[in-house]
């Protein structure tokens, strides 16, 4: 898997939109882009993902550059819950599914 | 609540000893996943079964082993405890097609004292 680098971490204000950059710039053809996040030592949670085009779901956008060396996960209006460590991840997937490397991700900390 | 049901939620054991932890899988996901957080190393990929078949190793330890069951249940068997395998140990599952998401379970603590 293609390594990723994420700022360690970042503020954003309730109610504004948390934009968090990822960079891949030795990211392969075939591998996706995926998102989770984790609240405070829970499990993982999926956010979404992509390969080339950009992707939203009730949950956030995911913006891919077109050399696909860096994604955006944009979360359109932050609230105090979505306060988190948020994980970039570059993966292949194989046939019987795909195995995720996690790095240090980014402690996003939203305010009031 | 990701479907992905993991016992005990926490587990406190001595030096040494053995522990199992049990993950039981989305209704239908066929891959099982297990991870480990501890505070100084992050999330580490230890192994993954797919259909009762291990299909990928990543940096677990000798002592520990892993199985799938043919209910497609797992279970992750950590051996001669040492307190540096304190940690979170969490459990996820996919369905094994390609493309298909993987969604993790709350995870066991392990205190080892």
């Amino acid at each position: 898997d293609a390594k990723t680098t994420q700022p360690t971490s970042m503020d954003c204000a309730e109610g504004r939109a948390a934009n968090l950059p990822c960079n891949h710039s030795t990211i392969s053809g075939n591998e996706y882009v995926y998102w989770y996040r984790q609240i405070h030592s829970q499990g993982p949670q999926y956010i979404i993902h992509g390969l080339k085009n950009n992707e939203t779901n009730e949950m956030a956008s995911l913006i891919i550059t077109e050399d696909r060396k860096s994604s955006t996960l944009i979360l359109p209006h932050a609230t105090l819950r979505d306060t988190a460590v948020y994980y970039c991840i570059a993966s292949l997937l194989y046939n019987a599914g795909n195995m995720l490397t996690f790095g240090g991700g980014t402690r996003l900390m939203v305010k009031p | 609540d990701s479907g992905v049901t993991q016992t005990p939620k926490h587990l406190i054991t001595a030096t040494g000893q053995r522990v199992t932890l049990r993950c039981s899988p989305r209704s239908g996901d066929l891959s099982v996943y297990w991870y480990q957080q501890s505070l100084d190393q992050g999330l580490q990929f230890l192994i993954q079964y797919y259909n009762g078949e291990e299909r990928a190793k990543g940096n677990i330890l000798e002592r520990f082993s892993a199985q799938q069951f043919p209910d497609l249940h797992s279970e992750l068997n950590l051996s001669s405890l040492e307190l540096g395998d304190s940690a979170l140990y969490f459990c996820a599952s996919s369905a094994g097609i390609s493309g298909n998401t993987i969604y993790f379970g709350e995870g066991s603590w392990l205190t080892v004292v």
